[in-house]
């Protein structure tokens, strides 16, 4: 109940055009799916997050959507830019015992090209 | 606001010397505390977690232990390193309670040679 899978693995395109990452999950009581970027050789930073309580939220350029039924989530980037270029990850929380846990995707590497 | 510390930020060390990586967090009370390892160009393992002063969870069996001396620091250690211990460790923290954010540290780079 604890994996995530993860694609693609790797995704080029050119500036100004959107970027698609999605994520699958299988613990169906996962609640929440936070989405992380992180730039070569600093920790990941997190970039925007959803709750089980709703389909989507967006925030600017970056936007996250649900699908509860069929356990997968995506992260949408729209005119993309250079800046963008970077590592993203997903996640989902699953609770064990005490606390609450998150398990990661296996990471996409974006690369906006000119 | 709350910031975390960590440090080293690189750090080259011989198979079989000892490791302690420290990690600080600032601005909040009683987070949950986390340790994470990330291979080159891989995703991020869990290693440790800690809802309290000395408790810690374990995730892997491995080389590594943590431990948690105050509210606020969580110490990653071991008493002699493998060569397959390097990686990017990366310490986070969380406020108490359900889907709260994760926040990262910039990570350790470690290179064990």
């Amino acid at each position: 109940g604890e994996n995530v899978e993860q694609h693609p693995s790797t995704l080029s395109v050119q500036e100004g055009d959107s970027a698609v990452i999605k994520c699958t999950y299988s613990d169906s009581a996962s609640n929440y799916f936070p989405w992380y970027k992180q730039e070569l050789g600093k920790g990941p930073q997190l970039i925007i997050d959803i709750r089980s309580n709703v389909g989507e939220k967006k925030d600017q350029r970056i936007a996250v959507t649900l699908n509860k039924t069929a356990k997968h989530f995506s992260l949408h980037i729209t005119e993309t830019q250079p800046e963008d270029s970077a590592v993203y990850f997903c996640a989902h929380q699953f609770l064990t015992g005490t606390a609450s846990k998150l398990t990661f995707g296996t990471g996409t590497r974006l690369q906006v090209t000119l | 606001s709350q910031t975390i510390h960590q440090w080293p930020a690189t750090l080259v060390q011989p198979v079989g010397s000892p490791l302690s990586l420290e990690c600080t967090v600032e601005g909040t009370s009683n987070p949950n505390l986390y340790w994470y390892r990330q291979a080159a160009g891989r995703g991020l393992q869990l290693l440790f977690y800690s809802v309290g002063i000395g408790q810690i969870s374990s995730e892997v069996p491995q080389n590594l232990s943590a431990s948690r001396p105050q509210d606020r620091q969580f110490i990653l250690s071991s008493k002699k390193l493998l060569l397959s211990d390097s990686g990017f460790y990366l310490c986070a923290w969380r406020v108490r309670g359900r889907n709260s954010p994760l926040h990262f540290g910039n990570g350790t780079r470690l290179t064990v040679t």
